[in-house]
């Protein structure tokens, strides 16, 4: 099994524009889960889905960030319009709904210039 | 808001020794989870500990659950160059899926 995949590893943009990270999960997963990781506030989760639907949102910071499950095997974090204090390392992580070990992705290191 | 606060922030071992890490959380959990990170990579998994469990072994690792104390000890018995990385602990609550992390622990290993 290949792992969670996101895709791009590094993401360099300027401020306002919008930005878009995807992951694709573990076959079989059914819950994914998009977290944010900055030196100042550790690892944050922002958004999980449990069978491509969205149930928990509070961690979203605001109106900027959206997240969509389209599908079992893959997921979308845009960030419409960037900003600098975006900058951070994005990871995305699937399980088994019934289960409690998650499993990450790589991350996408973003940088909002 | 973090759940977990690990302690400490950082340790400096010598290759051959045991690390000691510490968590401690705030509200009534399901489990436990400790993840370790390299550095530029994503975590992984290392153990699971359940509410109702005490101690737990997985090869080196050796994980404590207080639940009186509301605290965690994660022991790396005989230490390599290779176990340093950042390690944090990741709670689950009530019947929500999500796992709220610590600030995590810097465990560097001197060869």
């Amino acid at each position: 099994d290949a792992g969670v995949i996101q895709s791009p590893r590094h993401e360099v943009t300027e401020m306002g524009q919008e930005v878009t990270l995807r992951c694709k999960p573990i076959s079989g997963h059914n819950s994914l889960f998009w977290y944010r990781q900055t030196m100042m506030r550790g690892l944050e989760l922002l958004i999980y889905f449990n069978n491509n639907v969205p149930i928990d949102d509070s961690g979203m910071p605001e109106d900027r960030f959206s997240a969509k499950m389209p599908n079992a095997s893959f997921s979308t974090l845009k960030i419409q319009p960037s900003e600098p204090r975006d900058s951070a390392v994005y990871f995305c992580a699937s399980n088994l709904g019934n289960t409690d070990t998650q499993y990450f992705g790589p991350g996408t290191r973003l940088t909002v210039l | 808001s973090q759940q977990g606060e690990e302690d400490p922030q950082a340790l400096s071992i010598q290759e051959g020794e045991n690390a000691t890490m510490n968590c401690s959380y705030k509200t009534s959990i399901n489990n436990l989870q400790w993840y370790r990170q390299n550095s530029g990579r994503g975590l992984v998994h290392l153990i699971l500990i359940r509410s109702n469990e005490r101690e737990k072994h997985s090869g080196r690792l050796r994980v404590t659950l207080d639940t009186s104390k509301k605290s965690s000890s994660l022991l790396i018995t005989a230490s390599r160059a290779a176990d340093t990385a950042s390690y944090f602990c990741a709670t689950e609550s009530g019947s929500a899926r999500q796992l709220t992390f610590g600030s995590g622990t810097q465990l560097t290993v001197l060869p």
